[in-house]
């Protein structure tokens, strides 16, 4: 099957930084990009679907200022976490699906576990 | 969205066939079933999907009853790899998002 990746798969940093995660498709174009958050034993939350070249669609509840979302090429999506708090200490999981295809073509990447200090 | 009820855990003898069931009373006409599995700290796998017809593949069998409203995913020959959480969803072919309930926690026991 297709291959997404994520970068980095875990990260530790100080409260009020911002983090940068990467989401990358590596054999297949992704028009469409998601990325969740999963907190312990809990299910995957959506929070925002982004298409390329477009700006991103936030769930409900999601601060769009705060998760900046960033999908400017076909293989790359970037999720932003700004000024991050302890309480943005999660799971995020990025997945992607190629134009036309359906739903079973939506590939998940490893996830990036970030814990804010 | 149609919504799904899974029971939250479930335990299976490795070499047995594991049954998952779900619920789906709600789905509409032209909304598939999937079914994706997350083993611990990893992010979700596509197993199976269907319509209205019974599935296999190399993972899995898709039993989809014939009102629709229920299914059961089959792994026919367990292992301890299998162990995972379970998540069935419902929703268009070209749906937007995927959006998962609290799935079946399945654990394989030796």
């Amino acid at each position: 099957g297709a291959v997404v990746s994520q970068h980095p798969s875990r990260v530790i940093c100080k409260s009020g930084t911002s983090v940068k995660i990467e989401c990358r498709s590596l054999d297949f174009q992704a028009t469409t990009m998601f990325w969740y958050r999963q907190f312990p034993k809990k299910s995957l939350m959506l929070m925002a679907t982004s298409n390329e070249g477009s700006k991103a669609t936030y769930e409900q509840g999601v601060e769009k200022d705060k998760f900046l979302i960033n999908h400017a090429s076909l293989t790359l999506s970037t999720l932003t976490v700004t000024s991050a708090h302890p309480e943005d200490s999660s799971f995020y999981i990025c997945s992607a699906r190629e134009a036309g295809k359906g739903v079973e073509t939506q590939y998940f990447g490893p996830g990036t576990r970030l814990l804010v200090l | 969205d149609a919504k799904t009820t899974q029971p939250p855990s479930m335990d299976c003898a490795e070499g047995r066939a594991a049954n998952l069931p779900c619920n789906h009373s709600t789905i509409s006409g032209n909304e598939y079933v999937y079914w994706y599995r997350q083993i611990h700290s990893q992010g979700p796998q596509y197993i199976i999907h269907g319509l209205k017809n019974n599935e296999t593949n190399e993972m899995a069998s898709l039993i989809i009853t014939e009102d629709r409203k229920s299914s059961t995913l089959i792994l026919p020959h367990a292992t301890l790899r299998d162990t995972a959480v379970y998540y069935c969803i419902v929703g268009g072919w070209g749906a937007q998002k995927l959006v998962f309930g609290q799935g079946t926690r399945l654990t394989i026991n030796p």
